[in-house]
């Protein structure tokens, strides 16, 4: 099955600084990767995702960046805030109705 | 739109009995809903996938007589935790994917139950 890892487990940025967080996965054949943003005790929300036929997505401060070749991804966050503080999740699918994997997560705090 | 909810939101039960957790899509349609539980500081852990008007797929080491899975609706999925024990406290989370048909892959989470049993 697929296994996705993501690094680092914990990362402090000041506040206006960049933050990087890189996932790879395992299954070639994986074609949908999804970023949540999780706060405590609340839901994950999407807060962007890419697709195996585009190599970079921005929105706003947030931008996703794939290497299908590499099979890694990563998730950048520019000019952070302190409200940017939470759990970030990496995930990847095969899309079309089947199952997410995703990866341990990455708490970000923002030191204002 | 693509709004998930769940209820309860949270539940004290005791142990030995039964608990049974809703998810409902409340715009949307959906063919396949997740279950996923969480601990403290870790991350989503997928149990099932229910897809409606068919058995659920579990996941390797996952109970399926104890963790029951009912897809009754396009927008209703439900979690029974039977003879629910302390180690089954966590926090449970559903997630469903828009559409019956098309792309199928964003997925949507509901606000997530926290079991606590004594």
């Amino acid at each position: 099955g697929e296994n996705v890892e993501q690094h680092p487990s914990t990362l402090s940025v000041q506040e206006g600084d960049s933050a990087v967080i890189k996932c790879t996965y395992s299954d070639s054949a994986s074609n949908y990767f999804p970023w949540y943003k999780q706060e405590l005790g609340k839901r994950p929300q999407l807060i962007i995702d890419i697709r195996s036929n585009v190599g970079e997505k921005k929105d706003q401060r947030i931008a996703v960046t794939l290497n299908k070749t590499a099979k890694h991804f990563s998730l950048h966050i520019t000019e952070t805030q302190p409200e940017d503080s939470a759990v970030y999740f990496c995930a990847a699918s095969r899309g079309g109705y089947q199952k997410v994997t995703f990866g341990i997560g990455t708490k970000l705090q923002v030191i204002p | 739109g693509a709004v998930v909810s769940q209820h309860p939101s949270w539940v004290i039960c005791k142990s030995g009995t039964s608990v049974k957790i809703e998810c409902r899509s409340l715009d949307f349609q959906a063919t396949t809903m997740f279950w996923y539980r969480q601990f403290p500081k870790q991350s989503l852990m997928l149990m099932a996938t229910s897809n409606e008007g068919s058995k659920a797929t579990y996941e390797q080491g996952v109970e399926k007589d104890k963790f029951l899975i009912n897809h009754a609706s396009l927008t209703l999925s439900t979690l029974t935790v039977t003879s629910a024990h302390p180690e089954d406290s966590s926090f449970y989370i559903c997630s469903a994917i828009p559409g019956t048909s098309g792309v199928g892959d964003t997925q949507y989470f509901g606000p997530g139950t926290r079991l606590t049993v004594l």
